[in-house]
């Protein structure tokens, strides 16, 4: 059974860029969540997404946004980005809306803002 | 924001002895998971307790849990140079918008010299 996968694994934009980071769930899991991890620091969650809708979002401005699809891969998008958007972006599947069966997490994509 | 808070930062070991790591939280918790990271990749789900959970084991991890001090710790034993990581705690957490979502500790960099 493929893991949750990450596309791309590695993106170098410009500021003011635009861009977007895929997310492919375990196949079953309905629930997908992004999270943004700086250098040095512990992740921190940007949105969950249940059945094709949002259920949480976190501290960050409406430059990100994110959605789901029928099939439950989901993508998630910044705008304008900024020299402090670098980060490791994270992407976790669960089986169900809460974290009661734990999460599983991809690879994560790096993106550097240059 | 950070919910918990690690100890201790760093810890440095030799193979084979034991390596234990603390989480302490704020608000109340569904459950607590504990997460490696290796090299700023993704991450690796450990164990998860929960809530009604004192003390769980898997493997050479022993995680306790003390909803009254609200902390955890995570016991990795017999430790070897594979074992070097980055360790999170992680909170799933009861009520409003917050349920569903982790939140992450700032990490122990665990160090084990072969």
């Amino acid at each position: 059974d493929a893991g949750v996968t990450q596309s791309p694994t590695h993106l170098i934009k410009t500021r003011g860029q635009q861009v977007t980071l895929r997310c492919s769930p375990i196949s079953g899991h309905k629930s997908v969540s992004w999270y943004q991890q700086v250098l040095g620091q512990g992740p921190q969650f940007i949105f969950q997404y249940y059945e094709k809708e949002e259920r949480g979002r976190g501290n960050f401005p409406d430059r990100f946004s994110a959605r789901q699809f029928p099939n439950y891969s989901s993508e998630l998008n910044v705008n304008a980005l900024l020299l402090g958007d670098s980060a490791l972006y994270l992407c976790a599947s669960s089986l169900s809306y809460g974290g009661f069966y734990g999460y599983t997490f991809g690879s994560g994509t790096r993106l550097t803002v240059v | 924001s950070q919910q918990g808070e690690e100890d201790p930062q760093a810890l440095s070991i030799q193979e084979g002895e034991n390596a234990t790591m603390n989480c302490s939280y704020k608000t109340s918790i569904n459950n607590l998971q504990w997460y490696r990271q290796n090299s700023g990749r993704g991450l690796v789900h450990l164990i998860l307790i929960r809530s009604n959970e004192r003390e769980k084991h898997s493997g050479r991890l022993r995680v306790t849990l003390d909803t009254s001090k609200k902390s955890s710790s995570l016991l990795i034993t017999a430790s070897r140079a594979a074992d070097t990581a980055s360790y999170f705690c992680a909170t799933d957490s009861t009520g409003g918008t917050s349920y569903g979502k982790l939140t992450f500790g700032q990490g122990t960099i665990l160090t084990v010299h072969p």
